[in-house]
């Protein structure tokens, strides 16, 4: 099935421990997007790639590292998780090419506790 | 800076009664892109609907209606009939061009409805 596919789904971190979030799409998409939802907040953006090989800064950066070796795969990195950093991450990606009147197709999530 | 608005944290409704989620957004861009999506129990993000900034026309898809009005930045969403299954949240989102290409969504905070029997 063509989509979005993020792992773990959930995961409790210790405070301090470095953590990766996976996602992979397999419906060859430009851009890829890492947004995280919070309770009253929404979803805000963190990082983004428009393409294999750049990256970018969203909303909330501080605290996470993306990098984007090929089309499909965008992982997210904790280098030294924190308690603020609770929360259910969202990957998506989207068709660049359609410019912004194209919709975005999020993963499942992951629940990430930080204790 | 754009900026969405929805004002209604939470809306409980009995089956079958119609609902209306607000939207409110800010842009400078004369060009952008507004978007719905669904958030059921389950987690994940559904794609509803999106409208460009130069097409106002109301749209229908079965129970669900969505009202542009520009003069008032304004997208609402309304649901007729509702039922149980359309209990969600709903994020309404606007689009914008992220430097070089991609588009970045910037969401309200979500509106929690609750249909009950």
């Amino acid at each position: 099935i063509a989509g979005i596919t993020q792992a773990p789904t959930s995961q409790i971190l210790a405070a301090g421990r470095r953590m990766t979030l996976r996602c992979t799409q397999d419906m060859r998409h430009n851009a890829m997007y890492w947004y995280r939802q919070d309770l009253g907040l929404g979803l805000r953006l963190i990082h983004y790639s428009n393409t294999a090989g750049t990256t970018g800064k969203g909303e909330v950066p501080d605290g996470y590292s993306v990098s984007r070796a090929n089309t499909d795969d965008f992982p997210l990195t904790l280098a030294s998780a924190v308690p603020s950093q609770t929360s259910v991450y969202f990957c998506a990606s989207s068709d660049s090419a359609g410019g912004p009147n194209t919709e975005a197709f999020f993963g499942q999530g992951t629940r990430l506790t930080v204790v | 800076a754009q900026k969405v608005t929805q004002a209604q944290t939470e809306i409980s409704v009995v089956e079958k009664e119609d609902v209306t989620l607000d939207c409110v957004y800010e842009t400078r861009d004369t060009t952008y892109y507004l978007f719905w999506y669904k958030q059921p129990p389950s987690g994940e993000l559904v794609f509803l609907i999106r409208r460009n900034s130069f097409d106002e026309q109301n749209e229908i898809s079965g129970r669900y209606s969505w009202n542009f009005q520009k003069s008032t930045s304004s997208f609402n969403f309304t649901i007729t009939a509702s039922q149980v299954v359309d209990s969600a949240v709903y994020f309404c989102a606007l689009g914008g061009l992220l430097t070089g290409g991609g588009n970045k969504l910037t969401f309200g905070t979500g509106t929690q409805l609750k249909v009950e029997l």
